[in-house]
């Protein structure tokens, strides 16, 4: 069975500082999201990562994929306040089947 | 806005009832999949239907129930609810494509009391 850790779980930064989420999963996948979350809101794609090496950046995000130790990660450079989010990875298992597995979220809170 | 619907966006509703949650997907998507969002669960998958046929099962109680009808909406139902049921019900939709995201609907909150 795929399982899907997200760490950390919580994580309060200032403004302007960087930091990573990471994603670890167990088994061999073919694909890796991340979402953005909004309290009370919907998920929102934020990237999606299909090969080992895949590295994609939008604004202050930038999530790369290494299939070979089953990790991603979410990089946040110069975190602003608007960045105050959860954010998930999930997982797309092999197979014919596209269901996603997701990671337990991150919350990230921006402070001025 | 994904361009997935739902409705209805709240649902307050008594253990042991039966309610019918329902969802329109992307215009072209032939795939749609619900999950639910607990906070004890976090975000679990439900069920997948592609083109009206069922693709894939996950954590489905028996008490629950899908489909996905000839316009591609599907309608998630849910019956003998307990308090346990009460979360954020998503569907989401996607192309069949390598690259095709899963894009969520807005949601739906079921309260049981």
């Amino acid at each position: 069975e795929l399982k899907v850790e997200q760490n950390p779980l919580f994580l309060s930064m200032q403004e302007g500082k960087n930091y990573t989420i990471y994603c670890n999963y167990s088994t061999t996948s073919d694909r890796l999201y991340w979402y953005r979350q909004d309290p009370g809101k919907s998920l929102e794609s934020l990237f999606v990562l299909l090969s080992n090496g895949a590295v994609k950046q939008e604004g202050r995000l930038m999530a790369s994929l290494d299939t070979k130790a089953r990790l991603s990660t979410l990089h946040i450079t110069a975190a602003v306040h608007d960045l105050s989010a959860t954010y998930f990875c999930a997982v797309h298992g092999s197979g014919t089947a596209s269901k996603l597995t997701f990671g337990t979220g991150t919350r990230l809170q921006v402070t001025l | 806005d994904s361009g997935v619907t739902q409705t209805p966006k709240h649902l307050i509703t008594a253990t042991g009832q039966r309610v019918t949650l329902r969802c329109s997907p992307r215009s072209g998507d032939l795939s749609v999949y619900w999950y639910q969002q607990s906070l004890d669960q976090g975000l679990q998958f439900l069920i997948q239907y592609y083109n009206g046929e069922e693709r894939a099962k996950g954590n489905i109680l028996e008490r629950f129930s899908a489909q996905q009808f000839p316009d591609l909406h599907s309608e998630l139902n849910l019956s003998s609810l307990e308090l346990g049921d009460s979360a954020l019900y998503f569907c989401a939709s996607s192309g069949t494509g390598p690259k095709d995201t899963q894009y969520f609907g807005p949601g739906t909150r079921l309260t049981v009391l």
